[in-house]
């Protein structure tokens, strides 16, 4: 059982550059989210999903772009990539109603020079 | 936005001691919260939650304990082990989202040999 894996692992790109992070669980769970983690900032929300074509805004969603087609994958896409959105990204997700405990991904370490 | 905040940025102790490790929270309506362990380079990972009408969980060798009245979670770890050196993390889940997380930045334990 795979569970949530996400990838790249690792991705350094430009200011300016469109990059596209990968999401895919492998349990059907409803729920996904996606959070980045900063030094002094902890975990927050950016986007989640409640289904497949159903998607809300977090804490931080300015410069991100979210899609859900399928249930098992929700990419994160930043359009044009800035230094503020160098972090660690990591992808979480939950049963429906009932079982609100979020299960991560390893996370993904973005650098944008 | 919820407010979560962990007393103690660093914690250590003794191999075979209990640790103890709290979390203040802001939102006296919160409904649920969970502990979280974060391994050096990996996702988060469930530990135990506790839902607002219990003061304490137990699983094994972890318990927390929920203080409504002053609005503070604790995570107790009994004879602590080199294995659980991690940072970990509380979170606390919005009355009236409960897709909305609200992590603190977390406390780094370190267990000596």
């Amino acid at each position: 059982d795979a569970g949530i894996t996400q990838s790249p692992r690792y991705k350094i790109t430009e200011t300016g550059r469109q990059v596209t992070l990968m999401c895919h669980q492998t349990w059907s769970h409803s729920y996904m989210f996606w959070y980045r983690q900063d030094l002094g900032h902890g975990l927050r929300l950016i986007y989640y999903s409640a289904a497949a074509d159903i998607t809300d805004k977090g804490e931080v969603p300015d410069g991100y772009v979210v899609s859900r087609s399928k249930t098992e994958n929700f990419p994160l896409t930043l359009e044009s990539a800035t230094r503020s959105q160098t972090s660690v990204y990591f992808c979480a997700s939950r049963w429906d109603w009932g079982q609100e405990t979020q299960y991560f991904g390893p996370g993904t370490r973005l650098l944008v020079l | 936005g919820e407010s979560v905040g962990l007393h103690l940025p660093t914690l250590s102790v003794q191999e075979g001691d209990n640790s103890i490790i709290n979390c203040a929270y802001s939102n006296s309506a919160s409904d649920y919260f969970i502990w979280y362990k974060q391994e050096s380079g990996k996702g988060p990972q469930f530990i135990i939650d506790i839902r607002s009408n219990m003061d304490k969980r137990q699983g094994q060798r972890v318990t927390v304990l929920l203080n409504k009245t002053v609005k503070h979670l604790s995570l107790q770890i009994a004879a602590t082990q080199p294995g659980d050196s991690a940072v970990y993390f509380c979170a606390e889940i919005g009355p009236y989202n409960f897709n909305k997380f609200y992590f603190g930045s977390g406390t780094k334990l370190n267990v000596k040999p």
